[in-house]
């Protein structure tokens, strides 16, 4: 299947742990995002890569770090988690970098349960 | 600063009408406009973009509409079905043209069989 595909689907941790979130296009797409949904399904972006070099950070916590060994993933890092961040995260790709004609491609998401 | 809104959160319809979801954005530099369908437990589908260019443009069932004089972005769903059921976010590409999209807090279309 040609897919935006993340792992995992749900993440429970403590608060003060580490946790990665990988994510994995088939698309062939040049762009990758992380945005994250909220309890009032709000969707805001994150970060995006474009063929492995970062080209937006919106003003994230530096507990979170990004990594894009390739052009086809983009995982997601987290260090010493807070309440906060209990969040529902999606991966996205687009063809270029996003924009005029080149939609968004979202992942289903993980649900990150901090306690 | 730029922001997109919904006009209502939450639509219900009885199954065969036809749904009209609404949207306002504030930044006239958007260039593109594309609407979204979240099921539960799943990611944004989707569904069908406009660019500023058009002020009316035909999908499969769905039209949207560009008002760019009022701001003013809708979905209209023909016959809807109970698969139509869903969250619809209207996002905008606001004045950087990127993927860094803008949505709006999404309207809960529920279908009534």
């Amino acid at each position: 299947d040609t897919a935006v595909s993340q792992t995992p689907k749900y993440l429970v941790t403590q608060m003060g742990n580490d946790k990665s979130i990988k994510c994995e296009q088939n698309l062939g797409h040049d762009t990758m995002y992380w945005y994250k949904q909220d309890s009032k399904k709000f969707l805001k972006i994150m970060f995006s890569y474009n063929n492995k070099e970062l080209i937006i950070n919106e003003t994230v916590p530096n507990r979170f770090s990004p990594k894009s060994p390739d052009k086809a993933h983009l995982n997601l890092h987290i260090n010493s988690l807070e309440l906060g961040d209990s969040a529902v995260y999606f991966c996205a790709s687009s063809h270029g970098t996003g924009g005029l004609g080149s939609p968004l491609h979202f992942g289903n998401g993980t649900r990150l349960t901090v306690t | 600063g730029e922001s997109v809104g919904l006009h209502l959160p939450t639509l219900s319809v009885q199954e065969g009408d036809n749904s009209i979801i609404n949207c306002a954005y504030s930044n006239s530099a958007s260039d593109y406009f594309i609407w979204y369908k979240q099921e539960s437990g799943k990611g944004p589908q989707f569904i069908i973009d406009i660019r500023s260019n058009m002020d009316k443009r035909q999908g499969q069932r769905v039209t949207v509409l560009l008002n760019k004089t009022v701001k003013h972005l809708s979905l209209q769903i023909a016959a809807t079905q109970p698969g139509d059921s869903a969250v619809y976010f209207c996002a905008e590409t606001g004045s950087s043209n990127t993927g860094k999209l803008i949505f709006g807090q999404g309207t809960t279309l529920q279908v009534k069989p």
